[in-house]
């Protein structure tokens, strides 16, 4: 079946920094969701970007389908962004696999 | 508007026992999931149902059970549980479909199982 890797796998950053997370899938996919598990674990939608690019405040995300990747990108970081950040595809069977996660620490 | 919702929030069961999940989405969304997160880790898919009466396997399917009872409601059962399956739960449901009918999966907040 289909395989997901993210990486880095875990990520401390001082608060203001910015950061790039990164999300390989190994065979083409309908859709890509990024999100983001808050401590109290919730999972919380942050992007669903198929393809091209899409910028939400100080996230935003590129989905490059044709290479099999997609990137999210944090700037300017805040304690708040502490968490664990998912993605998740979609395959054409409608099955949703996720990635093993990049858990990130923003410390002040 | 609830979106997905789950019950139980949290059960403790002992080895043996049986108990049954609930999901209930109310977005008139074809597909639901199941999935466990154990701790430090992502989730992973144990079954699936891309529509009303169709289930699949998902990447960790044994021990568990699972029914589409109507287009809302998806359950989740444990036969015979084992301290194995002591994992948060994770319901979540979405449209089928590519292009601009396809749209992002909603999550419940999670079932925090534990199996002595």
């Amino acid at each position: 079946g289909i395989q997901v890797e993210q990486s880095p796998p875990d990520l401390i950053l001082q608060e203001g920094a910015n950061s790039t997370l990164r999300c390989n899938f190994s065979d083409s996919v309908n859709n890509l969701q990024w999100f983001h598990q808050n401590p109290w674990g919730q999972l919380i939608n942050l992007f669903y970007i198929p393809s091209g690019t899409k910028q939400n405040g100080r996230l935003s995300a590129t989905t490059v389908a044709t290479e099999r990747y997609s990137l999210l990108y944090i700037s300017s970081s805040q304690t708040t962004d502490s968490g664990v950040y998912f993605c998740a595809v979609k395959t054409s069977y409608d099955k949703v696999i996720f990635g093993p996660g990049t858990s990130l620490s923003v410390i002040p | 508007n609830a979106g997905v919702t789950q019950t139980p929030k949290f059960q403790v069961l002992k080895t043996g026992q049986s108990m049954t999940l609930q999901c209930a989405q109310d977005m008139n969304h074809n597909s639901m999931y199941w999935y466990r997160q154990d701790p430090g880790m992502g989730l992973r898919l144990i079954y699936y149902s891309a529509s009303e009466g169709t289930t699949d396997k998902g990447e960790v399917p044994n021990g568990y059970n699972v029914s589409r009872l109507n287009k809302r409601e998806f359950s989740l059962r444990l036969e015979s549980a084992a301290p194995s399956q002591t994992s948060v739960y994770f319901c979540a449901s979405s449209t089928r479909g590519q292009g601009v009918s396809n749209q992002p999966q909603h999550f419940g907040d999670g079932t925090r199982l534990s199996i002595l």
